[in-house]
């Protein structure tokens, strides 16, 4: 069955550092999709971004960006001159058939 | 991308009685999920909601717990049967979007405080 590890529970960090939120998978399939979600305080979920199986390209979007790494099975999220409304609970996800599977999420605290 | 809006946005309830929460869609979905993240945890799925169909369980989660009805493309419920403490959670609604394979929104979900 597909798992996802989010080792890192919480994560402090001062404005402006960067920081790199980890994600494992494991799953047997050779078509899968993995997610980034964003909690916020107020409990929504946000969609960061899907990346398919067969794209490994790394992807950034302004101070986000990922690193997705078939051989090491891992989809790592960095956020680059973090802000204080980057603090949030972040969710690794991956496919199984249509519905998620999800890590167990990491507490990202920045401190102003 | 689908917007997903759920009702209640939240609710305390007494032990023993049941809720239903309602999530609609703006557009016309194939499968809807149910989720249930429990406090300081992670997100789990309930069922898969198909228009049409029995919803399809998970493991650990039975139908006379949660009864769901998709009654149409656009919306389903959830009902919590029987509530206990234990039932408190958020209970988020999510669905595919058809025109981005297996990218999945969820709605801003229901919280729930069973005294």
């Amino acid at each position: 069955a597909q798992k996802v590890t989010q080792a890192q529970t919480e994560i402090s960090v001062v404005e402006k550092e960067d920081v790199t939120l980890d994600c494992v998978y494991e799953t047997r399939d050779t078509t899968y999709y993995l997610f980034w979600y964003k909690q916020p305080p107020s409990g929504e979920l946000v969609f960061l971004i899907r990346r398919n199986s067969f794209d490994e390209q790394n992807e950034i979007s302004g101070r986000y960006s990922w690193n997705f790494q078939k051989s090491t099975s891992s989809f790592n999220f960095t956020i680059t001159a973090s802000q204080v409304v980057d603090s949030a609970v972040y969710f690794c996800a991956l496919s199984e058939g249509n519905k998620l599977v999800f890590g167990a999420g990491t507490i990202l605290r920045v401190k102003s | 991308s689908a917007v997903i809006s759920q009702k209640p946005s939240r609710d305390i309830c007494q032990r023993g009685t049941s809720l239903t929460i309602q999530c609609q869609v703006d557009s016309q979905v194939t499968m809807m999920f149910w989720y249930r993240q429990q406090p300081g945890q992670s997100l789990t799925l309930i069922a898969t909601a198909n228009q049409g169909s029995e919803a399809t369980y998970e493991s650990g989660f039975v139908i006379d717990k949660f009864p769901i009805s998709r009654p149409n493309l656009t919306f389903s419920t959830l009902t919590v049967s029987n509530m206990s403490p234990e039932d408190s959670s958020i209970y988020l609604c999510s669905t595919e979007d058809t025109s981005s394979y297996n990218e999945q929104f969820f709605g801003p979900g229901t919280r729930l405080t069973v005294l």
